[in-house]
């Protein structure tokens, strides 16, 4: 039963473009949601967050919107660039103590 | 300062042993949490300390895993009698208990043969 859901394995973009991740959730309990970035061979790092009372939170190039009623979150890197090819988790914090995380999207960014 | 560490990094086993998956959290750090990442799938949820104590075992595949933690600082994850469909990434990651965000170890790459 996956509560967290990345329906796109991978995105292409040209770099200086915007990306756009996506993500579903079926539980509207959760109390945070998070996205990760992951290198090969690595572990994943920490992007950004968003509370599950706020609609949009904004970091640098990188904002996360919400859309309680939909269910979902986007992630919006811009403008892209060749570093930000990696792999991106979304994850969902229940209860303040367990994450439920995505599959991943692979995002390239083409020079 | 030093971030989360995991050892060994690689782990080639054949089917039937044991292994011991250590992790070694952030000094300070109240949580440690352990997850599995197989081929092409996302992160999956195993367990969660808070201290030394484990509220929340509920994602241990089966009775073959289990985990401790002491003195509120290293964890090993033990998996008994392995399989081969326990080949994945196991990864550990702290944080300090106020906040959202976990910091991840590098993973240890379990290959069951």
């Amino acid at each position: 039963d996956q509560q967290v859901k990345q329906n796109s394995p991978s995105l292409s973009v040209q770099e200086g473009r915007i990306s756009i991740l996506n993500c579903d959730y079926t539980n509207s309990m959760f109390d945070y949601f998070l996205w990760y970035k992951k290198y090969p061979a690595e572990g994943p790092t920490f992007l950004i967050s968003i509370s599950s009372i706020k609609d949009k939170n904004e970091d640098g190039r990188f904002t996360v919107f919400l859309n309680k009623s939909a269910k979902h979150l986007s992630l919006h890197i811009v403008p892209s660039q060749p570093g930000d090819s990696a792999v991106y988790f979304c994850a969902a914090l229940y209860n303040f103590n367990k994450f439920y995380f995505g599959s991943g999207t692979k995002l390239n960014v083409k020079p | 300062g030093a971030g989360v560490s995991q050892s060994p990094s690689n782990k080639v086993t054949e089917k039937g042993k044991d292994v011991e998956l250590r992790c070694d959290p952030i000094s300070g750090h109240t949580a440690l949490y352990w997850y599995r990442q197989s081929l092409g799938q996302g992160l999956e949820f195993l367990i969660y300390f808070q201290g030394n104590s484990a509220p929340d075992k509920s994602g241990l595949p089966s009775d073959r895993f289990s985990a401790e933690r002491t003195g509120g600082s290293v964890s090993t994850l033990t998996i008994q009698r392995t399989q081969q469909e326990d080949s994945a990434v196991y990864l550990c990651a702290s944080s300090p208990g106020s906040g959202v965000e976990q910091f991840f170890g590098p993973g240890t790459r379990l290959t069951v043969l």
